[in-house]
This record gives structure tokens, C-alpha cells and sequence, in this order.
């Protein structure tokens, strides 16, 4: 299995912050990796997948990077909804996910 | 506009068993395959398995293998999972999710989760 390895596990951060969040993967899985965000007691919502790609209706504020191991989410100007968790998935071999990312307010 | 609604919270005896339902609507059901994933309390999401709402061909993750069946009606437009001999470890808030492509792929629109308590 691909093995996710995503940090910091926790970030404070204030409104208007630029935020950036890793993930690592165990070997390589080409563009092939997306970003949820994730609000307490709600379903996922994708936000960017094939590691760079934002998804439709994402505040284009989201961006991501990166290919083969190395991946990052930014979010430029945090906003007061952006408040949340937010994981990696990789889809170059099945599913596995990242542990998460808690972004708090600072 | 595409929504996934998964059937209520289940409370289950540890050796039982326990079927979820997904019922998808705003798009043509068919042209998506539906994953299931869980997520334990304080643990990552965990691929459960798929399966092809076009042939109705399923592929399981190993570590549930034989202990899990899927199954689509797509006259309902309706997906179900069925996990049986369930154990403590099971507890957990299980999620559908439609797979975004033909293949391996970006979950693009998931079920509002099912609570399973053992």
C-alpha cells in the first residue's frame, strides 16, 4: 500500500494567513493525489485533485503542487470557513489517505 | 445537482451484521462508480472497496475481503455495503463517495456518513 505521511498534524493560523500543508507519499504516484477539507461532523468536499487541478466552485484562494512524493495544499488568505481539516488521498493504486491536517485559529 | 444520501446511524452487537445504503440522484447513476470508505475515531479514512454501478462488478481491499459484499439497484439508483462479523474495531462512520473518473480516481461528491456502533 501507498502510505500517506501528511504534516504538521495541527497549524494555527490567523484570518488572512498564507497556510501550506505537506504530504508525502511512500513511493511514487505521478499527479495522482487530491485535497479534501473537511468540516466538523460533514462529508469531505474535494477541493483539488491530479495534485493541481482545483476543483469546480473551490475558491481559487486553494492551490496545490508537487508530483511523484511530494505534494502541497496552500491556502492564500485564510478565511474564516476555511477553519478545518483537511487530508490527502492518493488514487495511483486504490485509495489511501493522509492523517489529516487541523487548522485551528491562532 | 449531484447528492448522496446514505441510510441512518446503526447500532449492531459485535458478530452481526450491518448494510448501508446510498442513494444517489442529479446525475446518471451509471456512469459513475460508488466507493465506500470509513473513518475510526481519531484514525485516517480507509478504503473499504468500490464497485461498478455499470457492470455491478465490485473490488474489495484486502484486509475486508470476505467480509464484505457491494451491491448496486440501479433502478433505485442505489448502492449498498454489507459488512458482517462485525467486531469493535468496525465502529466507525462509514462514507460513500462517487468516484470522479473511469478508473482510479478523485472522490468527487460523497454521502453525508453513516454511524456504525458495535
Amino acid at each position: 500500500d501507498v502510505q500517506l505521511t501528511q504534516f504538521p498534524s495541527t497549524l494555527s493560523a490567523s484570518v488572512g494567513d498564507r497556510v501550506t500543508i505537506t504530504c508525502r507519499a511512500s513511493e511514487s504516484i505521478s499527479k495522482m493525489l487530491a485535497w479534501y477539507q473537511q468540516q466538523p461532523g460533514k462529508a469531505p468536499k474535494l477541493l483539488i485533485y491530479q495534485a493541481s487541478r482545483l476543483e469546480s466552485g473551490v475558491a481559487a484562494r486553494f492551490s496545490g503542487s508537487g508530483s511523484e512524493t511530494q505534494f502541497t495544499l496552500t491556502i492564500n488568505s485564510l478565511q474564516p470557513e476555511d477553519f478545518a481539516t483537511y487530508f490527502c488521498q492518493q488514487y495511483n493504486n486504490y485509495w489511501t489517505f493522509g492523517q489529516g491536517t487541523k487548522v485551528d485559529i491562532k | 445537482q449531484v447528492h448522496l444520501v446514505q441510510s441512518g446511524p446503526e447500532v449492531k452487537n459485535p458478530g452481526a451484521s450491518v448494510t448501508v445504503s446510498c442513494q444517489a440522484s442529479g446525475y446518471i447513476f451509471k456512469d459513475y462508480s460508488i466507493a465506500w470508505v470509513r473513518q475510526a475515531p481519531g484514525q485516517r479514512f480507509e478504503w473499504v472497496g468500490w464497485i461498478s454501478t455499470y457492470t455491478g462488478d465490485p473490488d474489495y481491499a484486502p484486509r475486508f475481503q470476505g467480509r464484505v459484499t457491494m451491491t448496486t439497484d440501479t433502478s433505485t439508483r442505489t448502492a449498498y455495503m454489507e459488512l458482517r462479523s462485525l467486531t469493535s474495531d468496525d465502529a466507525a462512520i462509514f462514507y460513500c463517495a462517487r468516484v470522479g473518473g473511469t478508473g482510479y480516481d478523485q472522490f468527487d461528491y460523497w454521502g453525508q456518513g453513516t454511524l456504525l456502533t458495535v
